[in-house]
C-alpha cells in the first residue's frame, strides 16, 4: 500500500523568507500524481500545486514550487517570499491511477509565518 | 475549479441522533468523495459516492453508520447516524471534474460537527 510521510509536524518562517516542507512517499508504481493542499484555520482544503510523475520538470505556481525527486520518492514544497496568509496546515497527497481517484494523505505540517 | 458548497457549515448534535450533510457542485463532476477529519488528524476517506448506485466504502466505514446518496452528477448527501462524541469531526466532500486526467480533487468548505 502507498504511504505518504511528512516528517515535520510544525515549521515556522519569517515573513518574506523562504521555507521548504518535506514529503516522502512509498510506492511501487511508476505512474502517479502528487499534490500539496493547504488548510487554513477556515478548514477549507485548497489545492496548492500538482505534479505528474512522468514530468521531469518541477511544477511551479507563483511563489510555490516543488522539488520532485522520483528516484528518492521525495516531493518537497518550497514557499518563497512567505506571507502571513500562507500560515496553514499543509498536506502532501498521492494518487495512483490504479486506485481510481483515491488520495493518500500525509499527516500534515503546520506552518507558522512570523511577522 | 468547481464551486462546491456544503450544508450545514457546522452543527452541534446530541448523541443518538443523526445528521445529514449536503454537498452541491455548480457543474457536473465525475466523482464525489466524502472524508472525515478528526481533531488534529489528517483526512480519512469514508467512501466514494456513486451516481445512481450504492457508495463504495473504505475499510472501517459501513453503510448503516454513514449512508450516502448521490441522485445526480452535482449533488450528494452523507448521513452520520446514531451519533456519539467520537463522531465529532470535520466532514468534507470533494469532487473530480469531468475530463480531469490527473484526478485532481477539489474540496468543499467542510462541515464541523460536534456531538455532545
Amino acid at each position: 500500500a502507498q504511504t505518504v510521510t511528512q516528517s515535520q509536524p510544525e515549521m515556522s518562517v519569517q515573513e518574506a523568507e523562504t521555507v521548504t516542507l518535506s514529503c516522502t512517499y512509498d510506492t511501487s508504481e511508476s505512474d502517479y500524481y502528487l499534490f500539496w493542499y493547504k488548510q487554513p484555520p477556515s478548514r477549507q482544503m485548497i489545492l496548492v500545486i500538482r505534479q505528474e510523475a512522468y514530468k521531469q520538470q518541477n511544477a511551479t505556481e507563483n511563489r510555490f514550487s516543488v522539488n520532485f525527486q522520483k528516484a528518492a520518492k521525495s516531493f518537497s514544497l518550497k514557499i518563497s517570499d512567505s506571507q502571513l496568509g500562507d500560515a496553514a496546515m499543509y498536506f502532501c497527497a498521492y494518487r495512483s491511477p490504479s486506485s481510481g481517484s483515491r488520495l493518500t494523505f500525509g499527516e500534515g505540517t503546520q506552518l507558522t509565518v512570523n511577522p | 475549479s468547481a464551486v462546491i458548497s456544503q450544508k450545514p457549515s457546522r452543527d452541534i448534535c446530541q448523541r443518538g441522533t443523526s445528521l445529514t450533510i449536503q454537498c452541491q457542485v455548480d457543474s457536473q463532476v465525475t466523482m464525489m468523495f466524502w472524508y472525515r477529519q478528526q481533531p488534529g488528524q489528517s483526512l480519512t476517506l469514508i467512501a466514494t459516492a456513486n451516481q445512481g448506485s450504492e457508495a463504495t466504502y473504505e475499510s472501517g466505514f459501513v453503510i448503516d453508520k454513514f449512508p450516502i446518496s448521490r441522485p445526480n452528477l452535482t449533488f450528494s448527501t452523507l448521513t452520520v447516524s446514531n451519533m456519539s462524541p467520537e463522531d465529532s469531526s470535520i466532514y468534507l466532500c470533494s469532487v473530480v471534474r469531468q475530463g480531469a486526467s490527473s484526478g485532481t480533487q477539489y474540496f468543499g468548505p467542510g462541515t464541523r460537527l460536534l456531538v455532545l
